[in-house]
């Protein structure tokens, strides 16, 4: 399985881009990169998926390097409501169990 | 419904006691897993289960652990002699496994107090 590592925490204002970069050394060709966001007391939500170069939908955009062992969420003019707990996870439906690390707990301040 | 349900919301029980916790996940989803989160914590899996095929249980921690699955929909996570390192939130997740992507989408989980 592809460990990933993320930063424990980070800390924004409100209005600013926030990145957050998870590193997957040992992704497999078949692997898709997956980021879920996390209120208190929710279950995690879907929030983009990637495979390679750059994805962007109305929430977020990911940044995919050609080496794909690392992708970036990124976060336009985060507001206090982005407050939350950030996954990242690697692989696909062939394999069972997909791993969620601790993840980044990000804090935006007004 | 439109999302993945899970009941109780809450339990509080006493240790030594049995718990059932229930999943219904999104109408046609093929897959269901079961986590656990300590508080503060990330995301423990516990077991899955892809259609007919055998459940996945290399996450379950003890033998006091245990789910089913009936007719490929609801789901029951049981845990046994229940002890107060049991307490957590439960989640369950459902997803397509035919597609290759596997986006999980999950219930709002279950709080088991164990006193």
């Amino acid at each position: 399985l592809a460990k990933t590592t993320q930063p424990i925490s980070m800390d924004s204002y409100e209005g600013q881009e926030v990145n957050i970069t998870c590193s997957h050394n040992n992704i497999a060709t078949n692997d898709y990169i997956t980021w879920y966001q996390q209120f208190p007391s929710q279950g995690p939500r879907f929030i983009i998926q990637g495979y390679k170069t750059k994805v962007t939908n109305e929430v977020a955009s990911l940044f995919i390097p050609a080496d794909r062992k690392s992708s970036t969420l990124s976060l336009p003019r985060v507001s206090l409501s982005d407050t939350a707990v950030y996954y990242c996870l690697v692989g696909y439906t062939g394999r069972r169990a997909l791993t969620f690390g601790s993840g980044t707990r990000l804090q935006v301040q007004p | 419904g439109a999302g993945v349900s899970q009941s109780p919301s809450n339990k509080v029980t006493e240790k030594g006691k049995d718990v059932e916790l229930r999943c219904d996940p999104i109408s046609g989803h093929t897959a269901l897993y079961w986590y656990r989160q300590s508080l503060g914590q990330g995301l423990e899996f516990l077991i899955y289960f892809q259609g007919n095929s055998a459940p996945d249980k290399s996450g379950l921690p003890s033998d006091r652990f245990s789910a089913e699955r009936t007719g490929g929909s609801v789901s029951t996570l049981t845990i046994q002699r229940t002890q107060q390192e049991d307490s957590a939130v439960y989640l369950c997740a459902s997803s397509l496994d035919r597609v290759q992507t596997n986006i999980q989408y999950f219930g709002a989980g279950t709080r088991l107090s164990v006193l």
